[in-house]
């Protein structure tokens, strides 16, 4: 059973426009939620994260936003950047619980055409 | 730091043959997971170690697979005998056991199974 959903598999984005991924959770214990970038041919690098406590969080171009009560969270990519193609993965992590493992989604692949 | 570092980087072996990967963490991370890439499932966690101790293990798909972690730098996962739909990228990553922080990746090791 999945508990991380991406259910983008791809989005495709003019040069300069915003790409918004989104990611659905289905264990109300998680409690710290992260985005991790993967270029082909190298291993996932940490973008963002975000606690529970908040709703958002912002880091430059990345902003990622939290609706607890949706079990949502999405990342904004303004503007967005040829550079910033790559697949995308949303991670959950439950740490309050004591289980400091991170769930990972299926992952978006974003395209940002020049 | 070198950051968490994987051997071999491709493996490529007969179907039925015994396969190992490895797995160097960060020092002074005390917990070390080991995913599989697939396009169907995205980064599934096979299992996670803490401070050298298998956590959790409900990932690891089959009898096949098994993991070690014999001391805090050093952890493989072999699959024996290992199939066709064995092939796959394989990742480690590796992370502080305190709430708030994220798992650092390998490069991964890509794994094929003729």
């Amino acid at each position: 059973d999945q508990q991380v959903k991406q259910n983008s598999p791809s989005l495709s984005v003019q040069e300069g426009r915003i790409s918004i991924l989104n990611c659905d959770y289905t264990n109300s214990m998680f409690d710290y939620f992260l985005w991790y970038k993967k270029y082909p041919a190298e291993g996932p690098t940490f973008l963002i994260s975000i606690s529970s406590i908040k709703d958002k969080n912002e880091d430059g171009r990345f902003t990622v936003f939290l609706n607890k009560s949706a079990k949502h969270l999405s990342l904004h990519i303004v503007p967005s950047q040829p550079g910033d193609s790559a697949v995308y993965f949303c991670a959950a992590s439950g740490t309050t619980s004591g289980t400091y493992k991170y769930i990972f989604g299926t992952g978006t692949r974003l395209k940002v055409l020049a | 730091d070198a950051g968490v570092i994987q051997s071999p980087r491709h493996e490529v072996t007969e179907m039925g043959q015994e396969v190992t990967l490895r797995c160097k963490p960060i020092s002074g991370h005390n917990s070390l997971f080991w995913y599989r890439q697939t396009m169907m499932r995205g980064l599934e966690l096979l299992i996670y170690f803490n401070n050298n101790v298998p956590i959790d293990d409900s990932g690891m798909p089959e009898d096949r697979f098994s993991a070690k972690m014999p001391n805090a730098s050093f952890s493989t996962l072999k699959i024996q005998p290992s199939e066709p739909r064995d092939s796959a990228v394989y990742f480690c990553a590796s992370s502080l056991r305190v709430s708030g922080t994220e798992a650092f990746f390998g490069q991964g090791t890509r794994l094929t199974v003729v």
